[in-house]
């Protein structure tokens, strides 16, 4: 089945300093990816959809200077949160969508990135 | 925001099937409605997906009614691995809504 690696699994970071998140679809190709945040017992928030070779999309109440992503091939996309906070920590979330199945063809998320921001 | 509404949680005996129902009445004609399920700290793993017509794999069955305002995921022998948060989404933005927690008990 489709496979989605997303690193690193868990990072700590200084507040004020800036984090990068990669997505990478391993066996499959994925024109759209998405990223989503996930705060403790909630359940997963989009926060944008990136399309290979353009900018991202984002959801309304997230800062696209805060949170850059970059989806500049089509087996890679990356978020980077810069000059982070504590409320930013969270855990990220990725997800791919297989282009060969075409519109109909489910999402696959990666496992997901625990950031800590002391 | 999300396009789907599910039971907060739901509670299952192992062995027994879990019956687990979404309604996405604002559904369109043509968008698919795909179902993952979430173990704690772990990423949503993708289980079914259907339009109209019900779908079996070897995870689950998917129900969906004639009029597509719904669906029913059906785990037909559930394990107490099948524990965990469990989502129905539509594609129009692909918005999570709060899932159902299945519990299942030995």
């Amino acid at each position: 089945g489709a496979v989605v690696s997303q690193h690193p699994s868990r990072v700590i970071c200084k507040s004020g300093t800036s984090v990068k998140i990669e997505c990478r679809s391993l066996d499959f190709q994925a024109t759209t990816m998405f990223w989503y945040r996930q705060f403790p017992k909630q359940s997963l928030m989009l926060m944008a959809t990136s399309n290979e070779g353009s900018k991202a999309t984002y959801e309304q109440g997230v800062e696209k200077d805060k949170f850059l992503i970059n989806h500049a091939s089509l087996t890679l996309s990356t978020l980077t949160v810069t000059s982070a906070h504590p409320e930013d920590s969270s855990f990220y979330i990725c997800s791919a969508r297989d282009f060969r199945g075409g519109n109909n063809s489910p999402l696959h998320f990666g496992n997901g990135t625990r950031l800590t921001v002391t | 925001d999300a396009k789907t509404t599910q039971p907060p949680s739901m509670d299952c005996a192992e062995g027994r099937a879990a019956n687990l129902p979404c309604n996405h009445s604002t559904i369109s004609g043509n968008e698919y409605v795909y179902w993952y399920r979430q173990i704690h700290s772990q990423g949503p793993q993708y289980i079914i997906h259907g339009l109209k017509n019900n779908e079996t794999n070897e995870m689950a069955s998917l129900i969906i009614t004639e009029d597509r305002k719904s669906s029913t995921l059906i785990l037909p022998h559930a394990t107490l691995r099948d524990t965990a948060v469990y989502y129905c989404i539509v594609p129009d933005g692909f918005y999570f809504g709060s899932g159902t927690k299945l519990n299942v008990k030995p």
